[in-house]
């Protein structure tokens, strides 16, 4: 089945530093890659979509000079936290969907666990 | 209103029992539904995948779409303990997959 790799799993920053997130689609091409975060015992929000080859699209009240999103390859998304602060730390996770077909499932990656200290 | 909704609960039954978890979106465009299951730290596994009207069954599980009344549902027959998580309906209308809140389900032994 599809596989979406993310790395790392978990990462504690200090405040003022920047975090790389990477997303890896491994046995599939994927065009859009997505991105989400998660608070505690609330739902994912959708921050994000990744286009290979062009500028990522955001949703309303993401900061896209915070939230520093690159999508190389067709296989590689990430996923740049500039200068994190402690209200950054949260749970982000990519996605991909592997066809075009809206039917498809997104297939999820494991998720990074971010604290900014 | 959200465009994903679902009771946060939790849902708590007892094992054996049949759990019902429903979920109303308000886009009427959208035209493919998901549920997830998640655990505690873990991102969601795809559980079920439904676009057209009716029922969908899959061992245990079985979605239900209502269109015209812009309803999902997921059954889960013979619940089980290890059915305990946050169970999470997604909707795909517009080339990106949004989520309700989630219901946390409680199976008690």
């Amino acid at each position: 089945g599809a596989v979406v790799s993310q790395h790392p799993s978990r990462v504690i920053c200090k405040s003022g530093t920047s975090v790389k997130i990477e997303c890896r689609s491994l046995d599939f091409q994927a065009t859009t890659m997505f991105w989400y975060r998660q608070f505690p015992k609330q739902s994912l929000m959708l921050m994000a979509t990744s286009n290979e080859g062009s500028k990522a699209t955001y949703e309303q009240g993401v900061e896209k000079d915070k939230f520093l999103i690159n999508h190389a390859s067709l296989t590689l998304s990430t996923l740049t936290v500039t200068s994190a602060h402690p209200e950054d730390s949260s749970f982000y996770i990519c996605s991909a969907r592997p066809g075009q077909d809206l039917s498809l499932g997104y297939t999820f990656g494991s998720g990074t666990r971010l604290t900014v200290v | 209103q959200k465009e994903v909704e679902q009771n946060s609960g939790p849902l708590s039954v007892p094992e054996g029992a049949i759990a019902s978890l429903n979920c109303t979106y308000s886009d009427r465009v959208s035209q493919s539904f998901f549920w997830y299951r998640q655990y505690s730290g873990k991102s969601p596994e795809l559980i079920m995948s439904i676009y057209s009207n009716g029922d969908k069954e899959d061992g245990r599980f079985t979605a239900q779409l209502n269109k015209a009344s812009q309803y999902v549902s997921l059954l889960i027959r013979d619940s089980q303990p290890s059915d305990s998580a946050t169970y999470l309906c997604a909707v795909n209308g517009r080339g990106k997959l949004i989520f309700g809140q989630g219901t946390e389900l409680s199976v008690k032994p």
